[in-house]
């Protein structure tokens, strides 16, 4: 089945410090996927589609500048959150959609950030 | 308004019980709806998908109101394994549209099974 692999799983960094959060598909090829973020007992709201080849588009109210969005290739796109400060420790997941017809979002499995 | 509300719960219920969950959305122009689950610390999981005409899955049964906007997830026979967060999304697009659809996520019901 599809698989999405998000790595890293956790993430504990001072104030100050730029991360980088890897979204692969593991078998299969997606030109689109999704970068969501989920505070405690909140919904996950969506915060930019990341396109293959060009820009994300991001959500009202994400900064893009904060967020950057970077989406290289058919299976990998990354968020790096620059400059982090302790509101923006949040739940990150990611989701893939295969370049087929009619396919669901497959979601990768989070990285829990955490800045001190 | 949020666009997708839920009752957070928790709703604490025996085995073998038969729980209901409800959803209400904003957006009258909303066209897929589903229901998922998503397990502490995890990703979301699509548990099923809402028709108009209800379905069913099993133990679990979806119900579709579009005149009211309302949204219903029936749990029969709960197990311990049910205990989750049950989260509704609703997206503008039709279900052909597949994963393209910008899915809108409620906060989620927390479901809690006991022996």
């Amino acid at each position: 089945g599809a698989v999405v692999s998000q790595h890293p799983s956790r993430v504990i960094c001072k104030s100050g410090t730029s991360v980088k959060i890897e979204c692969r598909s593991l078998d299969f090829q997606a030109t689109t996927m999704f970068w969501y973020r989920q505070f405690p007992k909140q919904s996950l709201m969506l915060m930019a589609t990341s396109n293959e080849g060009s820009k994300a588009t991001y959500e009202q109210g994400v900064e893009k500048d904060k967020f950057l969005i970077n989406h290289a290739s058919l299976t990998l796109s990354t968020l790096t959150v620059t400059s982090a400060h302790p509101e923006d420790s949040s739940f990150y997941i990611c989701s893939a959609v295969e370049d087929r017809s009619n396919q669901p979002q497959h979601f990768g499995d989070g990285t829990r950030l955490s800045i001190l | 308004r949020k666009e997708v509300e839920q009752d957070p719960g928790p709703f604490n219920v025996p085995e073998g019980a038969t729980v209901a969950f409800n959803c209400t959305y904003s957006n009258s122009a909303s066209q897929s709806f589903f229901w998922y689950r998503q397990d502490c610390r995890k990703e979301p999981k699509l548990l099923m998908s809402v028709y108009s005409s209800g379905n069913e899955d099993g133990r679990f049964t979806a119900q579709l109101n579009r005149a009211s906007q309302y949204i219903s997830l029936l749990i029969r026979d709960s197990k311990l394994s049910d205990s989750a967060t049950y989260l509704c999304v609703v997206t503008t697009q039709p279900y052909f549209a597949g994963g393209y659809n910008k899915l809108i996520f409620g906060a989620g019901t927390r479901l809690a099974v006991h022996p």
